[in-house]
């Protein structure tokens, strides 16, 4: 079975431009969330859908937004690029919601912001 | 003030040396423990999870443990390999039955194994 797919591995964007993040789940997965990880703040969460909805959103702008399609591929968009929005940005995947669901998470897609 | 904090925060070891890692942590109540290996680069992934109610859980030279009257869990690595360098993160999953995946993760623990 295939793992989380997470494209592009690598982006460079410079400051005011926009950028979209792919999200491939495993397999009969319906839920995605993602999450921000910067070496200062660790891992944080960001958002997550679940049958095309946004069930949960983390303490970010609204520049961050993001959506899930009906076979389940999310992704996640950032408008108006900081040079602080520059991190590995993460996407897990699980079968279903609640607390004792295992999330498997992808390799990330590093984003740099000149 | 974090729900979830680590220490230490970065740990140097010699290859074939035991070391514990430490996570105390304020969520409660919570459904489960995890604790995660994150090579550079890549994402985590799971090492072991507990319930609130078990004490230890192993996966292979991975042995976690977890006391919920003091809030807090271990994760010791035994006959550490230079393969263990990596970030170890203690993470705290919602309560039992919130229907949410909105996991909360610690600091993290930076360890590196020299030969």
């Amino acid at each position: 079975k295939a793992g989380v797919t997470q494209t592009p591995r690598y982006l460079i964007k410079t400051r005011g431009q926009q950028v979209t993040l792919s999200c491939s789940p495993i397999s009969g997965h319906r839920s995605v969330s993602w999450y921000q990880q910067t070496p200062g703040q660790g891992l944080q969460f960001l958002f997550e859908y679940f049958s095309e909805t946004q069930r949960n959103k983390g303490n970010f702008p609204g520049r961050f937004s993001g959506r899930q399609f009906s076979n389940s591929r999310s992704e996640m968009n950032v408008s108006t690029l900081e040079l602080g929005d520059s991190a590995l940005y993460l996407c897990a995947s699980s079968p279903n919601r609640g607390g004792n669901t295992e999330a498997f998470f992808g390799q990330g897609t590093r984003l740099t912001v000149v | 003030k974090n729900q979830v904090e680590q220490s230490p925060q970065s740990l140097i070891i010699l290859e074939g040396k035991n070391c514990t890692l430490q996570c105390n942590y304020t969520v409660s109540p919570f459904s489960n423990l995890r604790w995660y290996k994150q090579d550079t680069g890549r994402g985590p992934v799971s090492l072991t999870i507990m319930t609130f109610s078990e004490n230890t859980k192993s996966n292979g030279r991975y042995t976690a443990t977890l006391d919920a009257d003091t809030k807090q869990s271990s994760l010791h690595i035994t006959a550490s390999q230079l393969s263990d360098s990596a970030s170890y993160i203690c993470v705290v999953s919602p309560p039992y039955g919130g229907a949410t995946n909105k996991l909360i993760f610690g600091t993290g623990t930076l360890l590196a194994v020299q030969p």
